[in-house]
């Protein structure tokens, strides 16, 4: 069973402020991550994809990946109100199954 | 992003009826569907694998002859709860890859068994 933890949260953070969230996960031959909000009562969104080591931006969205470290973060720059929702980190296997964390709630405050 | 449509949002039904959820890609030909279901403050939880025109591949534990999937062609995909009880009560949702890496999800069903 592939393994994937995230910082359990809540996270509370002023608005315009930065967010982070860390996910790792245990599935050394994982190629493909997700981060994936989920507002209450709603299915998941997907917000970001990461593929290779480094960065990706994504307007104030950036994911960052370290396969080495099994380690794959989010941050939200400039927090908004509207991103206050639970964040799953999801790894995918060559089998394409998509295992998640247990998600991250933000809470933005005004 | 590609539109996976799911339907009925919500159903409520007595116990010991059967209760069909549909999973529907718009746009794409979803090869590959998954079920997945969340308890609340959950992560999701996956169920099953369907590939069109092959049987599903269900997770352990997961009962194979109370939830029945069909994936009878490359755009639908269908749940059925049999026999439901109260502990099927649940958010059900499916998601869709048309054999990219990205999966798309839809908007889930909450499933409430009285």
């Amino acid at each position: 069973q592939k393994e994937v933890e995230q910082n359990s949260g809540p996270l509370s953070v002023p608005e315009g402020a930065i967010a982070s969230l860390n996910c790792t996960y245990s599935d050394r031959v994982s190629q493909s991550f997700f981060w994936y909000r989920q507002y209450s009562g709603k299915s998941p969104e997907l917000i970001m994809s990461i593929y290779s080591n480094g960065d990706k931006e994504d307007g104030r969205f950036t994911a960052q990946l370290n396969k080495a470290s099994q380690y794959v973060s989010l941050l939200i720059r400039d927090s908004q109100p509207s991103d206050s929702a639970t964040y799953l980190c999801a790894v995918m296997g060559n089998d394409y199954k998509l295992s998640f964390g247990a998600g991250t709630t933000v809470t933005v405050r005004a | 992003g590609a539109v996976v449509s799911q339907h009925p949002s919500r159903v409520i039904c007595k116990s010991g009826t059967s209760v069909k959820i549909e999973c529907r890609s718009l746009d794409f030909q979803a090869t590959t569907m998954f079920w997945y279901r969340q308890f609340p403050k959950k992560s999701l939880m996956l169920m099953a694998t369907s590939n069109e025109g092959s049987k599903a591949t269900y997770e352990q534990g997961v009962e194979k002859d109370k939830f029945l999937i069909n994936h009878a062609s490359l755009t639908l995909s269908t749940l059925t709860v049999t026999s439901a009880h109260p502990e099927d009560s649940s958010f059900y949702i499916c998601s869709a890859t048309g054999g990219d890496t990205e999966a798309f999800f839809g908007q889930g069903t909450r499933l409430t068994v009285v």
